[in-house]
């Protein structure tokens, strides 16, 4: 199985340009997370799904979109990039809804710079 | 506000010694804490779950605490092997809702 996919592994932008991340898995989960990592910061979230076709703002989701695209995919968009969105980026999940003892199943990450 | 804290600085030790980190929390009450290993350029890895009730939890050379007391886990790995290096996570959850908070790790080095 190849748990939880992300695509691309990297991105270099220009400051204004949009793009969007892609994220599958193939465990069945119900619970899909986004969340960025910066150095010293931890990872932080920016937007989750608990379950296909809701979606919810996280800890820091201002210049972010989403879309629960069926069980399977949940994608990021920036709209407007911005410097400070430069960031790794990682796409998780988990088996239950509303359920914090669930494990979460991390992507590998896309390395995103915008310049 | 919440927050969580650990090492930043990192810890370096011989192969064959006890491991241990720490995760401190404040203005928590969680529910149940979770530790993560991330490998560079890779996405963290769940390893152990404990719950506010349990003392202490064990999974082959890994051992946790919880002490909701000092809110406080400790994360030891026994034995350790240059292969243990690594950043460890440790994460909670926020009003126990399945929002996970993390910590920003602790890398942890291990000498041949």
């Amino acid at each position: 199985n190849a748990g939880v996919t992300q695509t691309p592994k990297f991105q270099v932008l220009k400051t204004g340009q949009s793009m969007t991340l892609q994220c599958a898995q193939d465990m069945n989960h119900n619970s899909m997370y986004w969340y960025r990592q910066d150095p010293g910061m931890g990872l932080r979230l920016i937007y989750y799904s608990a379950s296909e076709g809701t979606t919810d703002k996280g800890e820091v989701p201002n210049g972010y979109n989403v879309s629960r695209l069926n069980k399977r995919e949940f994608s990021l968009r920036l709209e407007s990039a911005a410097p400070s969105q430069t960031s790794v980026y990682f796409c998780a999940s988990s088996a239950s809804t509303g359920a914090s003892n669930q494990p979460q199943h991390f992507g590998d990450g896309t390395r995103l710079s915008i310049l | 506000s919440q927050k969580i804290e650990q090492n930043s600085e990192a810890l370096n030790i011989q192969e064959g010694k006890t491991a241990t980190l720490t995760c401190n929390y404040t203005n928590y009450s969680p529910a149940y804490l979770q530790w993560y290993r991330q490998d560079p350029g890779r996405g963290p890895v769940f390893l152990l779950l404990i719950r506010e009730n349990e003392k202490e939890k064990r999974k082959e050379r890994l051992k946790v605490t919880f002490d909701t007391t000092l809110k406080q886990s400790l994360f030891h790995i026994t034995a350790s092997q240059p292969a243990d290096s690594a950043t460890y996570l440790c994460a909670l959850d926020r009003d126990s809702s399945y929002k996970l908070i993390f910590g920003s790790g602790t890398r942890l080095l291990v000498r041949p």
